[in-house]
């Protein structure tokens, strides 16, 4: 079963718009982290925010996590084609140890 | 450093075949990672090695078995290949004993099962 899930499941924007998608999930996490796939490699870590954190930056990347939601966001600003990939929300439960469990993933499309 | 690199990029196997899928980082982490991604999915976890002589089963163990060789390498044998295993292979990396932190992925291996 997937801890995370992501929502919208597709995203198609032009460049320079804002880029926001959702994770939710279901049980206590020590920390939520957000990777990059573009197609046809592996996944790159963008961001990890702690539990006791409710938002973090890194560059045009804004994240903010709401524990009594249950849930995470993440907003890529004045998005660019490069940021072309699925983006991936990871949790990393209390009980589960050592291990992140992935959501299924938002596939964005930005278009020059 | 090359980071995490996996053996080999593409593979297409008969039903009933075995192989290895080998891994290795060069980053001296203690924790790896077996995952299968599946068209248009998310990462599942097959197996996990928390460090050096340990390994644990994840989300989809079944049909797979796991040697954490040394600290770098970490491999994934299907010892009968099934349809049903056809998917991408990622090997992950990371460097932490408690909670998890960042994982480094390798570029994947592509297996076709017929």
């Amino acid at each position: 079963s997937q801890q995370g899930e992501e929502d919208p499941q597709a995203l198609s924007i032009q460049e320079g718009e804002n880029a926001t998608m959702n994770c939710s999930y279901k049980t206590s996490i020590n920390n939520l982290q957000w990777y990059r796939q573009n197609s046809g490699r592996g996944l790159v870590h963008l961001i990890l925010i702690r539990s006791n954190e409710r938002e973090k930056h890194s560059g045009r990347l804004r994240v903010t996590l709401d524990t009594s939601k249950k849930s995470s966001s993440l907003l890529i600003t004045a998005s660019r084609a490069a940021d072309t990939a699925s983006y991936f929300c990871a949790t990393d439960e209390e009980a589960a140890g050592n291990k992140l469990t992935f959501g299924g993933g938002t596939r964005v499309l930005v278009k020059p | 450093n090359a980071g995490v690199t996996q053996t080999p990029k593409f593979q297409v196997l008969k039903t009933g075949q075995s192989m290895t899928l080998q891994c290795a980082q060069d980053m001296n982490h203690n924790s790896m990672y077996w995952y299968r991604q599946d068209p248009g999915m998310g990462l599942r976890l097959i197996y996990y090695s928390a460090s050096e002589g340990t390994t644990d089963k994840g989300e989809v163990p079944n049909g797979y078995n796991v040697s954490r060789l040394n600290k770098r390498e970490f491999s994934l044998r299907l010892e009968s290949a099934a349809p049903s295993q056809t998917s991408v292979y990622f090997c992950a990396s990371s460097n932490h004993r408690g909670p998890a932190y960042e994982q480094y992925f390798g570029p994947g291996t592509r297996l076709t099962v017929t």
